[in-house]
């Protein structure tokens, strides 16, 4: 099945310690995205890549790092700068042409 | 900068009623246009797009959405809800053109509780 998983499914982590993301996909696709989803703030984009070792920041990329080493992954940590951790995240990818973005299921992160 | 608002945070229906979502947009440009939705426990997925021609589109599961440029709104409809539509919703919106390689910016979302 062609898709994106994240993992995990539910992470926690005590302030002061960075964590990272999992996001991989087999879509055969050149783009990646970060989205941070908050209740009653929709999502948020945290950075992008559009191709291998190239990535961009969105408009909240702060207390964030990404790397775009493969075409298939886009980590993302979440460092001890990031003031308000605790949310959903949501990696997505999408194929030439930038038309529909594809989603994985999601992280949620909580800092205890 | 690109921004989307949807009117409403949080629609409660019954089964059968029609539904109609709001979403604005501002942005100078040529737009895309999406609608995703997020079932409970689910993947968010697409509803439906509009990139050009008939600004009336139609989507999965009985949903349209009807583009007006002249408002700047892109609003989802459905005629006859069903309790399985319980769900939250986002009107999401990027760069036609350009050098936005797709980045998507989303509305705050709307949370549809259909009862029985």
């Amino acid at each position: 099945d062609g898709g994106i998983t994240q993992s995990p499914k539910y992470l926690f982590r005590k302030e002061g310690q960075n964590v990272t993301l999992s996001c991989e996909q087999n879509l055969n696709h050149d783009a990646m995205y970060w989205y941070r989803q908050d209740p009653g703030q929709g999502l948020r984009l945290i950075y992008y890549s559009q191709i291998v070792n190239d990535f961009q920041k969105g408009d909240i990329a702060e207390g964030y790092s990404v790397s775009r080493e493969k075409k298939e992954s886009f980590p993302l940590t979440v460092t001890s700068a990031q003031k308000n951790p605790t949310a959903f995240y949501l990696c997505a990818s999408t194929g030439l042409g930038y038309n529909e973005q594809f989603f994985g299921p999601g992280t949620r992160l909580t800092v205890l | 900068a690109q921004s989307v608002s949807q009117h409403n945070h949080h629609v409660i229906l019954s089964e059968a009623a029609s539904l109609e979502l709001g979403c604005n947009y501002s942005y100078g440009g040529t737009v895309n246009l999406f609608w995703y939705v997020q079932y409970p426990g689910q993947h968010l997925q697409l509803l439906l797009k509009y990139f050009s021609g008939d600004p009336l589109v139609k989507g999965i599961k009985g949903f349209e959405a009807e583009f007006i440029k002249s408002k700047f709104s892109f609003n989802l409809r459905k005629p006859s809800v069903q309790w399985s539509d319980t769900a939250e919703y986002f009107c999401a919106v990027n760069n036609a053109g350009g050098t936005s390689y797709g980045k998507l910016t989303f509305g705050q979302g709307t949370i549809l509780t259909v009862h029985p």
